[in-house]
């Protein structure tokens, strides 16, 4: 079975500053993607960045990257210039090539306050 | 072009009934997939349609059933609800839902309430 863990529960930046959100995984599967969701409060879901664990390359996604570390198995969101609008829950999330179709594990989430 | 819809949002429901809730992809998705978050256990894969057949089924009692339309709407159906079916739940879609290389996106939500 695949599992996440976020082990951060909550976190807040200051505005403009860097933030780094922690995950780890589980796995024994060879093929798999993994995401950052981020859900702002009373809001939809929405797709901030993946990674694809073939692709030895680091996603970036505008203020966004990750630092993907396969063999640590370990896929941390860095947001960098930290904007108000940024304050949401941060769910990771994965899935495998022979899940069969569309089935994310997610981890707990991680709250993000941005203060002003 | 219009996001994932779902209605209704809110639902209040009683021990016992049973609820049906509904969800329409994103034009052109064929896969639409079901989540439940709730705060004690975050959000779990409830299971995945494409072109009106059941893929994938989480980890969830035989209360929890779903269906897709051949318009690729698609409903979910909890009987006899208990209290701790109260929760977030989420739908999302995908062209074809294959297995994370397309954006899943998600709708806004139904939150049911069950008393």
């Amino acid at each position: 079975a695949q599992t996440v863990t976020q082990s951060q529960p909550e976190m807040s930046v200051q505005e403009a500053e860097t933030v780094t959100l922690s995950c780890t995984y589980d796995t024994s599967e060879s093929n798999y993607y993994l995401f950052w969701y981020k859900q702002p409060p009373s809001r939809q879901m929405i797709l901030v960045i993946r990674q694809e664990a073939y692709k030895q390359q680091n996603a970036t996604e505008n203020r966004f990257s990750v630092n993907f570390q396969k063999a640590a198995k370990s896929f941390s969101l860095k947001i960098s210039d930290s904007q108000l609008g940024d304050t949401a829950m941060y769910f990771c999330a994965f899935t495998y090539s022979g899940a069969g179709s569309y089935q994310l594990t997610f981890g707990k989430g991680t709250k993000l306050s941005v203060i002003p | 072009k219009a996001g994932v819809t779902q209605t209704p949002r809110y639902l209040i429901k009683t021990r016992g009934q049973q609820v049906t809730l509904s969800c329409s992809p994103i034009s052109g998705h064929r896969s639409v997939s079901w989540y439940q978050q709730t705060p004690g256990q975050g959000l779990q894969f409830l299971f995945e349609y494409f072109s009106e057949t059941q893929r994938n089924k989480g980890n969830f009692p035989g209360r929890f059933s779903g269906r897709q339309f051949s318009n690729s709407r698609s409903e979910m159906n909890v009987s006899t609800l208990e209290l701790g079916d109260s929760a977030l739940y989420l739908c999302a879609s995908s062209r074809t839902g294959y297995r994370g290389a397309e954006t899943q996106y998600f709708g806004p939500g139904t939150r049911l309430l069950v008393l």
